[in-house]
């Protein structure tokens, strides 16, 4: 079926460091998300993109927090500079449309780790 | 404000034999959708079945089926007939009707083991 990739798997940075997470979504989608999880916690709504915008976001995407899909490339999460805290597993997914028919297709997730 | 309860951490049953999971949720929205997704060994998320609040017939899709008690906001998932395969992690979501806000609501996930 259609893929998300995600890359890399696993990313190792310093604290203060930016980071950026890469995510090829299914090619005809046109929603993007981003998802956080922390270890042995719910998976949890980071934001929502669409035509070039964010179109939602919850209050745990912070103010260091960007994403953007240049050109229909990847679409990225930069986080810009890291804190401890952001150390997690973060998902991308994409879906071709939202309501009814909405279903949601994710990548295997990065694993982030700040030190 | 939404939430997702997924009370069971792991299940583990015999091949061949069925699995239930439960899986409360609470919205103050009317209208709501909700899924459930598994997470494999390798760590893909797989979209499994939904159900539309609207809809009063349970949903079935393959050898899962969901068990929508609407009054007692409860969805549980129904594996029957296990194989080796089904063993992952299983998820429950939740989304209300027009809040994208929130994107979708996850519960903690139950383990399934699958033992021949």
């Amino acid at each position: 079926g259609p893929k998300v990739l995600q890359i890399p798997s696993h990313q190792i940075i310093d604290m203060g460091q930016m980071v950026t997470l890469n995510c090829d979504p299914v090619s005809n989608h046109l929603y993007f998300y981003w998802y956080k999880q922390i270890l042995g916690q719910q998976m949890e709504f980071l934001v929502n993109f669409y035509n070039g915008k964010v179109m939602e976001k919850s209050k745990l995407f912070k103010d260091q927090f960007s994403v953007e899909r240049p050109d229909g490339s990847y679409f990225t999460l930069k986080i810009q500079p890291t804190a401890l805290e952001d150390s997690a597993v973060y998902f991308c997914a994409s879906s071709l449309n939202r309501g009814p028919n909405e279903r949601l297709f994710f990548g295997h997730g990065t694993k982030l780790s700040v030190l | 404000a939404q939430k997702v309860t997924q009370t069971q951490t792991s299940i583990s049953v015999m091949e061949k034999t069925t699995v239930t999971m439960d899986c409360v949720y609470e919205t103050q929205d009317s209208s709501y959708f909700l899924f459930w997704y598994k997470q494999t060994a390798s760590g893909e998320i797989v979209f499994l079945i939904r159900q539309d609040s609207y809809k009063k017939e349970n949903a079935t899709v393959g050898h899962y089926s969901l068990n929508f008690q609407k009054p007692k906001s409860s969805i549980g998932l129904i594996i029957t007939a296990t194989q080796i395969e089904d063993s992952a992690v299983y998820f429950c979501a939740m989304r209300e009707g027009n809040n994208y806000a929130q994107g979708l609501t996850f519960g903690l996930g139950t383990r399934v083991s699958v033992f021949p």
